[in-house]
């Protein structure tokens, strides 16, 4: 079965520095894709970054991108220019091509100080 | 505005009783997923329905049902099975199940259901 760990239970940050967060997981699988995803207070679960595995170039969206590495099966996410809005619990994600079963890591509470 | 909603926000239950939470869409996702979250974990899949009319287990279906008479609506009851229904529950859609699954899910905003 495959497993997410996010290592990092808290985290945080000053305003306008760079973080990242961590994540591995475990598979068997060879094609899959990983997603980080934020949770604000409000609780609403909000996209930040998708992976498909079988591209080599790691995804980037405006001020988050990740480093992917596909053999030490570690997907983590960089948040440059922190903003206080970016205090948020981060979830790490893994799916496999063929199910339909999404595995969540327990999440990193992030919070960025002003 | 296209988007899923969940109605409660909250919701209280007294013990024995079974409570539906209902998830709505009106993105024309043909799949459907409902999640339990419990604080210090993350997301665990209870049910999810690829297409109109059929649905699956997750993990942790048992005390849980759900229904898929429309392509918008997937509502969940949680029964008096449930031992531990305390949580807070999140809705997901995606564009196509099955093979194409690893399409985004998209996420609506949560009830917080309480047993007294």
């Amino acid at each position: 079965a495959q497993t997410v760990t996010q290592s990092q239970p808290e985290m945080s940050v000053q305003e306008a520095e760079t973080v990242t967060l961590s994540c591995t997981y475990d598979t068997s699988e060879n094609n899959y894709y990983l997603f980080w995803y934020k949770q604000p207070p409000s609780r609403q679960m909000i996209l930040v970054i998708r992976q498909e595995a079988y591209k080599q170039q790691n995804a980037t969206e405006n001020r988050f991108s990740v480093n992917f590495q596909k053999a030490a099966k570690s997907f983590s996410l960089k948040i440059s220019d922190s903003q206080l809005g970016d205090t948020a619990m981060y979830f790490c994600a893994f799916i496999g091509y063929n199910n339909n079963d999404m595995r969540f890591g327990a999440g990193t509470r992030l919070t960025v100080k002003p | 505005d296209g988007g899923i909603t969940q109605s409660p926000k909250y919701l209280f239950r007294k013990e024995g009783q079974n409570v539906t939470l209902s998830c709505e869409q009106n993105l024309n996702h043909d799949a459907m997923y409902w999640y339990r979250q419990d604080p210090g974990q993350g997301l665990r899949l209870i049910y999810y329905s690829q297409i109109v009319n059929d649905f699956q287990k997750g993990d942790i279906a048992e005390g849980y049902s759900v229904s898929r008479e429309k392509k918008e609506s997937f509502p969940l009851t949680v029964t008096s099975a449930q031992k531990n229904p305390t949580a807070f529950y999140l809705c997901a859609s995606s564009i196509e199940g099955g093979h194409s699954s690893t399409d985004t899910q998209y996420f609506g905003p949560g009830t917080r259901l309480t047993v007294l």
